[in-house]
């Protein structure tokens, strides 16, 4: 089973600044695999991202993420309000899929 | 655009069995992967098991007391989850994933199941 460790486990920053969340596997990800959600209170997560650095239907384009391997990246360019969630990198290259334990993104 | 809306029992008692049931409206079920995943209190999401082209695939962490099936004619797939305890109390959520992308999108909205007699 492929572990997903993400940092950092919070993430105090302002809006408008620039997030930079990371992720790492224990292993190896297929083909580039890995996916990002986000999740805010009381909701189900939302994909943001898959095969590492496609962005899903109607994702802003302030979403970005990149990596391979065994390390992935998902950047937020300047921060909006709405931005301040739960992210969740998730894999999908091999089974059981796997998600990390999320990084929480908070006001400062 | 595909909505997911998850349905059954919020209370099943300890040993019994979690029976759940993801309705699919907007679109087809054909072409995805059709995945449960579960989110327990102050643990990580967990992918529990898919089925697509009528093939299953499942966490070897409940594999021995779980299954997943589909009833196209309803649009609809369903998570058997059999002998539960108070670890399987989650968030249950239903996910689709198309055959040629990755993630889930969408996801129903979940449904809170407490195991408790």
């Amino acid at each position: 089973e492929i572990v997903l460790t993400q940092s950092p486990g919070t993430l105090p920053l302002s809006p408008g600044e620039r997030a930079t969340l990371s992720c790492r596997a224990s292993q190896s990800v297929s083909s580039n695999f890995l996916a990002w959600h986000q999740q805010k209170p009381g909701q189900a997560p939302r994909l943001l991202i898959y095969g590492a650095s496609i962005r899903a239907t109607d994702i802003s384009d302030r979403f970005s993420g990149s990596g391979s391997g065994t390390d992935f990246t998902l950047t937020i360019s300047r921060l909006e309000p709405e931005d301040f969630a739960v992210y969740y990198c998730q894999q999908y290259g091999s089974s059981p899929l796997t998600f990390g334990q999320g990084t929480r993104l908070e006001i400062k | 655009q595909v909505q997911l809306q998850e349905s059954g029992p919020g209370l099943v008692k300890p040993s019994e069995t979690l029976s759940l049931t993801c309705t699919v409206s907007g679109g087809s079920l054909s072409g995805y992967y059709l995945s449960w995943i579960r989110q327990s209190p102050g643990k990580r999401l967990e992918w529990i098991a898919y089925i697509y082209s009528g093939t299953t695939k499942y966490n070897p962490s409940v594999e021995s007391r779980v299954s997943i099936s589909v009833d196209t004619s309803a649009n609809q797939f369903s998570l058997k989850l059999r002998s539960v305890t108070a670890a399987d109390t989650a968030v249950y959520y239903c996910g689709l994933t198309a055959d040629n992308r990755g993630g889930f999108d969408p996801w129903g909205q979940g449904t809170l199941v407490i195991v408790s007699s």
